[in-house]
């Protein structure tokens, strides 16, 4: 079956220690998205890749890192530097930037938890 | 500065009567509009859209209006059903640009 997975589905992690959060998709996707949910704040942008090797800061891109080196891959790092690293986080894809075309397709979402 | 903007955060409804979701944007540059529905702990699953040409989309039991003037849309639900239960966001992008813009999320709870 076609999607897109989120592992894991939840983290603990100690303050001051970066963290990956793992995305991958099979639905031959171009574009990619990470958005954080917090309560009340819905979801925001951290970071977007239309196509492999590129990605593009969102709205909240502060303390955070990704790559695109593979199409179906598009891991987040939530380093120390983010003050507040504690969230909901989403990853979704699209079968190309112009969501115009399609909608997203979202994972199920990590809960990270720092301590 | 919030450019897509859901006023109210819950919603509660009897089974079988209509549910109302109100979403307001800023950005005039928006002409595709989406609503989604999340449960806890998932992922947002995609309900319904509407582009800037149209002002009314129809999918079952949901229809999303749009009112460009006013820069407001709505999603309503009929009949509502106690499965509707959710957290619905709405979402907007300009359709050359490819990046989803949320509202904060309205939390609809359907009784029994």
């Amino acid at each position: 079956d076609g999607g897109i997975t989120q592992s894991p589905k939840y983290l603990f992690r100690k303050e001051g220690q970066n963290v990956t959060l793992s995305c991958e998709q099979n639905l031959n996707h171009d574009a990619m998205y990470w958005y954080r949910q917090d309560p009340g704040q819905g979801l925001r942008l951290i970071y977007y890749s239309q196509i492999v090797n590129d990605f593009q800061k969102g709205d909240i891109a502060e303390g955070y890192s990704v790559s695109r080196e593979k199409k179906e891959s598009f891991p987040l790092t939530v380093t120390s530097a983010q003050k507040n690293p504690t969230a909901f986080y989403l990853c979704a894809s699209s079968i190309t930037g112009r969501i115009g075309d399609t909608e997203a397709f979202f994972g199920q979402g990590t809960r990270l938890t720092v301590v | 500065d919030q450019q897509v903007k859901q006023n109210s955060p819950s919603l509660s409804v009897q089974e079988g009567r209509i549910s109302i979701l109100n979403c307001d944007y800023t950005n005039s540059m928006f002409d595709y509009f989406l609503w989604y529905k999340k449960y806890p702990a998932e992922g947002p699953t995609f309900l319904i859209s509407i582009s800037s040409i149209k002002d009314k989309n129809e999918d079952g039991r949901f229809t999303v209006f749009l009112n460009k003037s006013a820069k407001h849309l709505s999603l309503h639900i009929v009949p509502s059903q106690p499965g509707d239960s959710a957290v619905y966001f709405c979402a907007a992008t300009p359709i050359l640009y490819g990046k989803l813009t949320f509202g904060q999320g309205t939390i609809l709870t359907v009784h029994p």
